[in-house]
């Protein structure tokens, strides 16, 4: 049974970038993709952008387009997600999910990652 | 920015039955795209209780149920306990923007009385 493990909490400099990973413990990718959700501070859950890693395909949500890169290493069955020039709106907890079964648009996400805080301020 | 609109908040006593809506539009419900929930429990990550609009994972007790129907769907809880005091949120796809475009309800808060 395939676990996520994220990396930990990070406080960051507006302006400045983000790394996050998720490690597939216990699996591998195999043929899924990883998708990245975040949720602000009492807010509701927000879809930011999948890979698939064994296609290497990548797909972004409009908004985050040109400020998220999602890579992945598959060697080690590691997905990151890249934020760069934060804004303190960015404070949010940063989860990874499996994104399942297969091809769009019916996926759903499970298993989570634990989550990352992310938190933005001067 | 969610496309999805459920009611903040709902509540009752251990026992009842409560129901949580999802209510879309022609473009993501209704266009016939499934309907998935999530509930996450305090201080945790979401956890998926409801796949393709009405399968419950093995592990998800039959207390719970889903449905969809024209551009909204329903999460039922029968039996409440105190343990399903939680945040739910549903998730669809939306074809309204270019690209890939999945979305997630506004969240219900459930209150076990």
């Amino acid at each position: 049974q395939v676990q996520l493990v994220q990396s930990g909490a990070e406080v960051k400099k507006p302006g400045s970038s983000v790394r996050v990973s998720c490690k597939a413990a216990g699996g591998t990718f195999n043929t899924y993709g990883i998708t990245w959700v975040r949720q602000a501070p009492g807010q509701g859950l927000e879809w930011m952008g999948r890979i698939v890693p064994i296609l290497g395909m990548v797909n972004y949500a409009q908004k985050f387009q040109g400020r998220v890169m999602i890579t992945a290493d598959k060697s080690t069955s590691t997905a990151y997600m890249d934020l760069s020039s934060l804004r303190p709106e960015d404070t949010a907890v940063y989860y990874c999910a499996r994104d399942f079964p297969g091809d769009p648009p019916n996926n759903w996400f499970d298993p989570w990652g634990q989550g990352t805080l992310v938190t933005v301020s001067s | 920015q969610s496309v999805l609109t459920q009611s903040p908040s709902v509540s009752g006593a251990p026992g009842q039955r409560i129901t949580i809506s999802c209510t879309g539009t022609s473009s993501n419900i209704g266009a016939g795209y499934d309907v998935h929930w999530y509930q996450q429990l305090p201080g945790a990550a979401p956890k998926l209780l409801i796949f393709g609009n009405n399968k419950r994972p093995s592990w998800v007790p039959d207390r719970f149920s889903g449905s969809r129907s024209g551009t909204s769907a329903s999460l039922a809880i029968t039996g409440l306990q105190a343990e399903d005091e939680a945040d739910y949120y549903c998730h669809s796809y939306d074809s309204s923007l270019s690209g890939l475009n999945y979305v997630f309800g506004t969240g219900t808060k459930v209150t076990v009385l």
